[in-house]
């Protein structure tokens, strides 16, 4: 079975601190998200890669930025954690074209104090 | 992407059939319609995807409207493990939007015992 691991279920963070997300893919996908889901404003798109070392911005980047040095690792990084990025991040990937199968991992639930 | 639209929520009883519908009127050619579902606390997890055709899988049924401006995703027997926000997305096979996923709201599926 396809495997989409995020390595952090919960964390605490303090104001300030930069945070790093990681999301590890084992079935040797382009294409790599992250999303935020927030009560009320369902999942977001923060940023996507569809190869390695490329990178493309979705609907809420401000605050976050990305890495994609190697294709099965997508990891999400906010420089200077802030009460408002406190929130549950997927992280998503899938191969080919767009007819295939969407994977999620479990979630990492961040509470930035 | 093109846009879709889902009822906020749905209420069903344990053992009867659940009709999701979803409206997207500006479907291209090229777009598969998927459907995904999220129990509480989880990722989101595959259900079902179809292009033009019907389709039906162990969890479920989805019928395309002959026009493709909207189409139901069918729980033959709803269960208690049904309860979830199911969500209805387009996935463009081509074109510039290629890779970027975004969601609506999703429609809460409530199932009472």
């Amino acid at each position: 079975d396809v495997k989409v691991t995020q390595s952090s279920r919960y964390l605490v963070k303090r104001t300030g601190e930069k945070v790093f997300l990681e999301c590890v893919q084992d079935m040797d996908h382009e294409n790599m998200f992250w999303y935020r889901q927030d009560p009320g404003l369902g999942l977001r798109l923060i940023y996507f890669s569809y190869d390695v070392k490329m990178k493309e911005k979705g609907d809420i980047p401000e605050g976050y930025s990305v890495s994609r040095e190697k294709k099965e690792r997508f990891s999400l990084i906010l420089e200077s954690a802030s009460t408002n990025q406190t929130s549950m991040y997927l992280c998503a990937s899938f191969k080919g074209h767009s007819g295939n199968t969407i994977y999620f991992g479990e979630g990492s639930w961040l509470t930035v104090v | 992407d093109a846009k879709t639209t889902q009822p906020n929520s749905m209420e069903s009883n344990e053992e009867e059939p659940v009709h999701l519908p979803c409206n997207h009127s500006t479907i291209s050619g090229t777009d598969y319609i998927h459907w995904y579902r999220q129990l509480p606390s989880q990722g989101p997890e595959y259900v079902i995807h179809g292009l033009t055709s019907n389709v039906n899988n162990r969890m479920a049924s989805l019928a395309i409207a002959e026009d493709r401006k909207s189409s139901t995703l069918i729980l033959h027997r709803a269960t208690l493990r049904d309860a979830a926000v199911y969500y209805c997305i387009l996935r463009d096979a081509g074109g510039t939007s290629y890779g970027k996923l975004t969601f609506g709201q999703g429609t809460i599926l409530t199932v009472h015992p």
